[in-house]
């Protein structure tokens, strides 16, 4: 079973629309996330991490943390064309020194 | 940003074949990963090193070798390719096994 769940699979989003992603692990030994994004035909890089309960906001992303459920959401408001990407959630083990990526969530944002 | 190149950047072998597949990165990073990428799969991991000369096995090492000769360079070794194996591979480097991973730009290889 995948250690790191994400969901939706894909969405759409019209612009200036809100975006949001979940993404949850089923191991007990994660304890922080990151999440990357991954353009068309690019390498996936950085876009926020979370080490801590609740809430961290930059710009118009926000990321958030529940640890005792594992989960993690990213919003992203006022969503433009170019947040269209694949965004993978990655799920850190830091006694295992131990990254998992989830499968990642298609965003598609329509002028 | 950290720096990391790939080579080739495509790749086309037929079944059977050997192929080598190049990272290097600039950053003096101690960790360094060797991913491969599909649809309906994400990102797996299939071997990472922590130094010149170490190896560990990921998540999905069969039919895989790997060698890191330097702390810069990091190979991915495919002896018999199969079909099975094409898929866009991707090297990432990091400081430490739980610090940003920063990923090269890929390699498209097709097993005929």
């Amino acid at each position: 079973q995948q250690k790191v769940q994400q969901s939706p699979e894909s969405l759409i989003v019209p612009e200036g629309g809100m975006a949001s992603l979940n993404c949850t692990s089923s191991d007990r030994n994660v304890d922080y996330f990151w999440w990357y994004r991954q353009h068309s035909g690019k390498s996936p890089k950085m876009l926020m991490s979370i080490f801590s309960n609740g809430e961290k906001e930059e710009g118009r992303f926000t990321v958030h943390l529940n640890k005792a459920s594992l989960h993690t959401s990213l919003h992203i408001r006022d969503s433009q064309p170019s947040d269209s990407a694949l965004y993978l959630c990655a799920a850190v083990d830091t006694n295992a020194y131990k990254v998992i990526f989830g499968k990642g969530t298609h965003l598609h944002v329509l002028p | 940003e950290a720096a990391v190149t790939q080579s080739p950047r495509n790749k086309v072998t037929v079944t059977g074949g050997n192929v080598t597949l190049s990272c290097r990165q600039t950053n003096s990073h101690n960790y360094m990963y060797w991913y491969r990428q599909d649809t309906g799969h994400g990102l797996r991991l299939i071997h990472y090193s922590y130094g010149a000369g170490n190896l560990q096995i990921g998540d999905v090492p069969d039919g895989y070798k790997a060698t890191r000769t330097t702390q810069e360079d990091f190979f991915l070794l495919l002896e018999l390719a199969s079909p099975s194996q094409t898929s866009l591979y991707f090297c990432a480097s990091s400081t430490g096994g739980q610090d940003t991973q920063y990923f090269g730009p890929g390699t498209r290889l097709l097993v005929l």
